[in-house]
């Protein structure tokens, strides 16, 4: 059963265009979501989180929107370099109780190419 | 400083061997991870310590035996490994586990093959 999902394997984009990348998830426990970026044959390095009180938040070039009520959140990239090139991992917790206790549930992973 | 190291950067041993990955880091976390991650998959957790004690194990062979030595240090033993457990290990570390400050923090990875 997957509960976290990331529908799109795969983006490309432009350089200075936006790059939007979606999750969904399933399980109404989660409420703290995060976003990972990862190079090949590194560690996921953190970019961004979201509570779920929050539908939204910003650093830098990089926002998260959370929509609650469609269990749905996207990471946007504005504008985008080519140095965002890597896989982007969607992950989430759950800090109230459950099974996802104490645990990040990762989706599946976007490849991004960003384009000179 | 969000670093959290991890040695050695690769290793290849015989399902014969014992060999042990280490990570460490110095931000004072009090939560310390080991994840497996194969290519093209995202990474699945393996054991959580809080507070230097084991919290989660998410049913790992016997082959694999963490070990929290101080709120440093986290060290994975490896004994009798089979071909299939040839993957990405990685190490990360939160402030608190089941608390407030529980991004967690990735190391590089240490790159295990096994023959």
């Amino acid at each position: 059963d997957q509960q976290v999902k990331q529908n799109s394997p795969s983006l490309s984009v432009q350089e200075g265009r936006i790059s939007i990348l979606n999750c969904d998830y399933t399980n109404s426990m989660f409420d703290y979501f995060l976003w990972y970026k990862k190079y090949p044959a590194e560690g996921p390095t953190f970019l961004i989180s979201i509570s779920s009180i929050k539908d939204k938040n910003e650093d830098g070039r990089f926002t998260v929107f959370l929509n609650k009520s469609a269990k749905h959140l996207s990471l946007h990239i504005v504008p985008s370099q080519p140095g965002d090139s890597a896989v982007y991992f969607c992950a989430a917790s759950a800090r109230a109780g459950g099974t996802s206790y104490g645990k990040l549930t990762f989706g599946q992973g976007t490849i991004l190419t960003v384009h000179p | 400083d969000t670093e959290v190291t991890q040695t050695p950067k690769h290793l290849v041993m015989g399902m014969t061997n014992k060999k042990s990955l280490k990570c460490e880091q110095h931000m004072g976390h009090r939560a310390m991870y080991w994840y497996k991650q194969k290519a093209k998959k995202p990474p699945e957790l393996m054991f959580v310590y809080s507070y230097e004690k084991l919290s989660i194990n998410e049913s790992v062979p016997s082959r694999f035996s963490p070990e929290c030595p101080n709120s440093s240090l986290l060290n994975l033993h490896l004994h009798a490994l089979q071909p299939e457990d040839s993957a990405l290990y990685l190490c990360a570390s939160s402030q608190d586990w089941r608390g407030r400050g529980e991004t967690q923090y990735f190391g590089p990875g240490t790159r295990l093959l096994v023959l």
